[in-house]
């Protein structure tokens, strides 16, 4: 079946340490985000790509790096710069057809302490 | 950027009601989506509805693009229609590629 993983489902850091969030999508799609939600909030958009090796800021990037090296992996790392990392994240894909729906993964909830 | 606002922020229900949802945004948009987070934070895509109106069972979709909003109903309410609704538009400054979401709508139905 087709869809969109993201491993692991929880995640616990300590305060100051990298991590690394992984989503595989084995859909074919060109673009995919991350996106970042909060309790009680909506998504907020971190990056996005668009094409392999390309990959563009959303609206809360600071603190936040992706990398976008193979069409079927888009990795997001927390850095030890992001300010409240706590959080759900939830990473999607869609094809580039304008009339193409979001696809999401079921998300990494990340707990820094 | 653009704005995107959800409204009634909350809405509870009894089984079996009819609901409406309601999105405004802030610009012309090319790209409206409407999206169902279950209670376990999956997110299904319900609709892609830029204009007009579409229907999937209960569900149904209406977006009057020159007046910048969208409606989301939902008749004969199930206790599984709980969760959060949200709707999310592209930028039309960014292309189609960057999605902006309301702050969404938490619907519970009361068996």
């Amino acid at each position: 079946d087709g869809g969109i993983t993201q491993s692991p489902k929880y995640l616990f850091r300590k305060e100051g340490q990298n991590v690394t969030l992984s989503c595989e999508q084995n859909l074919n799609h060109d673009a995919m985000y991350w996106y970042r939600q909060d309790p009680g909030q909506g998504l907020r958009l971190i990056y996005y790509s668009q094409i392999v090796n390309d990959f563009q800021k959303g609206d809360i990037a600071e603190g936040y790096s992706v990398s976008r090296e193979k069409k079927e992996s888009f990795p997001l790392t927390v850095t030890s710069a992001q300010k409240n990392p706590t959080a759900f994240y939830l990473c999607a894909s869609r094809d580039r057809e304008v009339n193409s729906p979001l696809h999401f993964g079921n998300g990494t909830r990340l707990t820094v302490t | 950027g653009i704005q995107v606002e959800q409204s009634p922020p909350d809405l509870i229900l009894q089984e079996g009601a009819n609901s409406t949802l309601r999105c405004n945004f802030s610009d012309s948009v090319n790209n409206l989506q409407w999206f169902h987070q279950n209670p376990w934070g999956q997110l299904i895509n319900l609709f892609y509805i830029p204009s007009g109106t579409k229907q999937n069972g209960r569900l149904s979709a209406t977006t009057v693009a020159t007046e910048r909003y969208s409606l989301l109903y939902i008749s004969s309410s199930q206790t599984t229609d709980s969760g959060v609704y949200f709707c999310a538009v592209a930028d039309p400054n960014f292309g189609n590629e960057k999605l902006t979401f309301g702050t969404g709508t938490r619907l519970t139905i009361i068996p």
